[in-house]
């Protein structure tokens, strides 16, 4: 079974653009989570979909969106980017994401780099 | 709020055991245990559920005390390949209700050095 892929893996903006990263889940799994990685703030949740409905949002600002499609794969964006939005982005997939004892699977996530 | 991890750095020789603490000002639902090496996506280890058992296979277990709202990673006779960061993603559903859905919230991670 083909893991949680992402893509791109590196990607290099300048401020004030705008970036979309892509998620496709493993094959059966419906929910996808967002995650930002960084050296200061360690793993923190962006939002989660399910059948195409975002039904969690962490707290970031609104310049983070995401979305899904009807083939679960998921999309998010970050519009008018900052520095501080350098990261890695992960995503997750699970089946429901609805029960803590689901297992979330990860994928190698996206190296995004405002300069 | 997030969990807290101790502790945040250990640096082992081969064969050595060390301990992960993971712990929640929050009712836990479930406790997650992933490790990253550098470069690389989180791999899971296990999940350790309210009301559950002990979990581990070989040289890896974990347990989950509810009542101090804790978990703890036992890793015995270290080696190399387990170097990486070891974090702990905690799910706090229930209590007053609802759901979490897709969420955890992670631990800032403890740094395991495996040295020959």
């Amino acid at each position: 079974k083909a893991g949680v892929t992402q893509t791109p893996r590196y990607l290099i903006k300048t401020r004030g653009q705008q970036v979309t990263l892509s998620c496709s889940p493993i094959s059966g799994h419906r929910s996808v989570s967002w995650y930002q990685q960084t050296p200061g703030q360690g793993l923190q949740f962006l939002f989660e979909y399910f059948s195409e409905t975002q039904r969690n949002k962490g707290n970031f600002p609104g310049r983070f969106s995401g979305r899904q499609f009807s083939n679960s794969r998921s999309e998010m964006n970050v519009s008018t980017l900052e520095l501080g939005d350098s990261a890695l982005y992960l995503c997750a997939s699970s089946r429901t994401g609805q029960r803590g004892s689901e297992t979330q699977y990860f994928g190698p996530g996206t190296r995004l780099l405002v300069l | 709020q997030q969990p807290v991890q101790s502790p945040q750095a250990v640096i082992l020789r081969e064969g050595e055991d060390a301990v992960i603490n993971c712990s929640s000002s929050k009712a836990l639902y479930s406790v997650h245990w992933y490790r990253q090496k550098h470069g690389e996506a989180p791999v899971f280890l296990m999940i350790l559920l309210k009301g559950g058992e002990q979990k581990g296979h070989e040289k890896i277990s974990a347990s989950f005390n509810e009542k101090k709202q804790q978990s703890s990673l036992y890793l015995t006779a270290s080696q190399l390949s387990y170097s990486g960061t070891y974090f702990c993603g905690t799910d706090h559903r229930g209590g007053a209700g609802g759901t979490s859905y897709g969420k955890l919230t992670f631990g800032q991670g403890t740094i395991l050095t495996v040295h020959p």
